[in-house]
């Protein structure tokens, strides 16, 4: 079956620090390919996507590039505020000809120190 | 555009009742998805639905968890015999075709004691 894999939290990063955050993924075919973020007390909200191979989704200086060679979506930004300490999950679902079932990774914790 | 809402936002029951959550998807909305999330962990699908008609419940954890959306708009799910193991998070999330981008609510707390 599907799977996301993300990298253990918490990562604790000083503002304007660069972010990577690392997700691998098991699917057949091509899925579309997400990130949603929880901020404290409130529920997940889409930030980016990317719904073929060698896409590039961005957002708020948050950005992931679909590769399908090495089934990753890892995402990056290039200068983190506080403001982004939040949990950060990948999520891929299928668009069409199998399972319609998201499946999400198990989240990764960002703290951004001032 | 009102967005997701749902309803407890907690809930505290005892062992062995029942307890029912409800979801309002955005309007128009077609697809409407229920999870559940605990702590430390994604959110772990349970059902979905398309309009009135639940297209998978394979997911839900047992017999014991059922799920409704009578008329394509808003869903219930339904807990019977809560057990401690039950304690969680519960998501419900909407999406709008051709779209699978899916907008959530801010979840309802279940503790069961």
């Amino acid at each position: 079956g599907d799977s996301v894999t993300q990298m253990e939290g918490p990562v604790t990063l000083s503002e304007e620090a660069f972010l990577t955050i690392n997700c691998t993924y098991t699917a057949t075919g091509y899925p579309s390919l997400f990130w949603y973020v929880q901020y404290p007390g409130e529920g997940l909200q889409l930030l980016l996507k990317a719904t073929k191979a060698d896409d590039k989704g961005s957002n708020k200086g948050f950005e992931a590039t679909y590769r399908k060679e090495t089934t990753s979506f890892h995402l990056e930004k290039g200068s983190v505020q506080v403001s982004d300490s939040a949990v950060y999950f990948c999520a891929l679902q299928h668009a069409s000809g199998g399972s319609y079932i998201p499946t999400f990774g198990r989240g990764t914790s960002l703290i951004v120190h001032p | 555009d009102t967005g997701v809402s749902q309803d407890p936002r907690h809930k505290i029951t005892k062992r062995g009742q029942n307890v029912t959550f409800r979801c309002d998807p955005i309007s128009e909305h077609n697809r409407l998805y229920w999870y559940r999330q605990t702590l430390g962990q994604g959110p772990e699908f349970l059902t979905y639905f398309q309009n009135e008609a639940q297209l998978e419940k394979s997911r839900l954890l047992s017999d014991r968890f059922s799920a409704e959306r009578p008329k394509g708009s808003f869903s219930t799910l339904e807990i019977q015999r809560t057990e401690q193991g039950d304690s969680a998070m519960y998501l419900c999330a909407s999406s709008r075709l051709p779209t699978y981008e899916q907008y959530f609510g801010p979840g309802t707390r279940l503790t069961v004691t």
